[in-house]
């Protein structure tokens, strides 16, 4: 019954390697977006997709793409990973139509060795 | 025009209360609170909504002064579950709802 699921929770990795995190919710939401947390608890938006459309794609390196393969699922690729990208990313959901509450993932923690 | 919450940072004995605020150098269509325990995700708390709309969990309360471009968020009669890292998100308009910006946080101790 979990309403944001992120897959995998923990990810360590090479520098230089590809990876992907992906999120599903079963919420009926819109809306979903990838939140990047870093190690200050910083959190910094990335992506936002409506119904599959990229609607706010924040200045972020174009390693980093972003997949809506339809409404209910948000995928995250990075390409040639850095020391930097460690961090936690969040998937969230919200229904446009209304006060937009996001509903948050349980977090993918990323670390790039 | 990242918003600034205030304490960074507050200690709490059980039952006692706290305030946090979230300021903003500019206009606000609505501010939205949540909650982050350790290790664990983000939790929706409450929204305010220019005008007065509001929609969050009945233990807690807020309020939104649009002329100051200010929210605080009341912590009353706190407990142990009380504990984590409150974050702010602004959104300057109405079709900027989805964009919020976020504070950096305060970090909400409450010991027995």
């Amino acid at each position: 019954d979990t309403a944001v699921s992120q897959t995998p929770k923990y990810l360590v990795t090479q520098m230089g390697n590809d990876k992907s995190i992906k999120c599903e919710q079963n919420l009926g939401h819109d809306t979903m977006y990838w939140y990047k947390q870093d190690s200050k608890k910083f959190l910094k938006i990335m992506f936002s997709y409506n119904n599959k459309e990229l609607i706010i794609n924040e200045t972020v390196p174009n390693r980093f793409s972003p997949k809506s393969p339809d409404k209910a699922h948000l995928n995250l690729h990075i390409n040639s990973l850095e020391l930097g990208d460690s961090a936690v990313y969040f998937c969230a959901s919200s229904q446009s139509n209304g006060y937009n509450e996001q509903f948050f993932g349980p977090g993918t923690r990323l670390t790039v060795l | 025009q990242q918003p600034v919450q205030s304490p960074q940072a507050v200690i709490l004995r059980e039952g006692e209360d706290a305030v946090i605020n979230c300021s903003s150098s500019k206009a606000l269509y609505s501010v939205h609170w949540y909650r982050q325990k350790h290790g664990e995700a983000p939790v929706f708390l409450m929204i305010l909504l220019k005008g007065g709309e509001q929609k969050g969990h009945e233990k807690i309360s807020a309020s939104f002064n649009e002329k100051k471009q200010q929210s605080s968020l009341y912590l009353t009669a706190s407990q142990l579950s009380y504990s984590g890292t409150y974050f702010c998100g602004t959104a300057p308009n109405a079709g900027n709802n989805r964009k919020l910006i976020w504070g950096l946080g305060t970090s909400l101790a409450v010991n027995p």
